[in-house]
């Protein structure tokens, strides 16, 4: 079975600074995909950013990119000048494909003026 | 475009009462999923359908929770009789196709508080 891990169950930057989540995962697959979610005190889930495991290149979103290591399962994601609307939850995800998402515990964001 | 839409937001009920919660996906979505979310935790899979096909069940206690998608379009799950444990948001998502290929858009949930 897959396992999603986020070993930071709290993190807080200043506006307009930079900070980075951590994920690990855990698969015997070679060909998968992973996520970043979102979720606001609305509770609504958004998706932030995907990278597909066959790729090499580490995808990106205007401030969002990621950090893919796919030798050391690991899944980090950067958020740049943060902005006081990207307090939050965030979720790491894994999928292969067809298959259900197995998400991680999530990490609080606190984005402070 | 709509998004995905739940009703109720929120539920009270005490407990071994029933409850059901309903789902709209976004028109055109095939695949439906039906998430738990205790507080503080990433969503767990519940159930998954492929149009009126539940084709991952293996997480939904089938003893006191159901579910069904009539027509392949709406869905509702239901709780009967509710514990004090079932107290949780549910989510519900829905995709174009296959999960992981395709992204999954999020309704905002239905809080449950059992009493």
């Amino acid at each position: 079975a897959q396992t999603v891990t986020q070993s930071q169950p709290e993190m807080s930057v200043q506006e307009a600074e930079t900070v980075t989540l951590s994920c690990t995962y855990d698969t015997s697959e070679n060909n998968y995909y992973l996520f970043w979610y979102k979720q606001p005190p609305s509770r609504q889930m958004i998706l932030v950013i995907r990278q597909e495991a066959y790729k090499q290149q580490n995808a990106t979103e205007n401030r969002f990119s990621v950090n893919f290591q796919k030798a050391a399962k690991s899944f980090s994601l950067k958020i740049s000048d943060s902005q006081l609307g990207d307090t939050a939850m965030y979720f790491c995800a894994f999928s292969e494909a067809g298959n259900m998402l197995t998400f991680g515990g999530g990490t609080r964001l606190m984005v402070k003026p | 475009e709509a998004g995905v839409v739940q009703s109720p937001r929120y539920k009270i009920i005490e407990k071994k009462q029933p409850v059901a919660f309903w789902c709209n996906p976004i028109s055109g979505h095939n695949t439906l999923y039906w998430y738990l979310q205790n507080l503080g935790q990433g969503p767990e899979l519940l159930i998954r359908y492929e149009n009126e096909e539940a084709v991952d069940d293996s997480q939904l206690p089938k003893d006191r929770f159901s579910a069904e998608r009539l027509k392949g379009v709406d869905s509702t799950l239901k709780i009967q009789p509710a514990e004090l444990g079932d107290s949780a948001v549910y989510l519900c998502a829905s995709s174009v196709g296959l999960a992981g290929v395709h992204e999954q858009y999020f309704g905002p949930g239905t809080r449950l508080t059992v009493t």
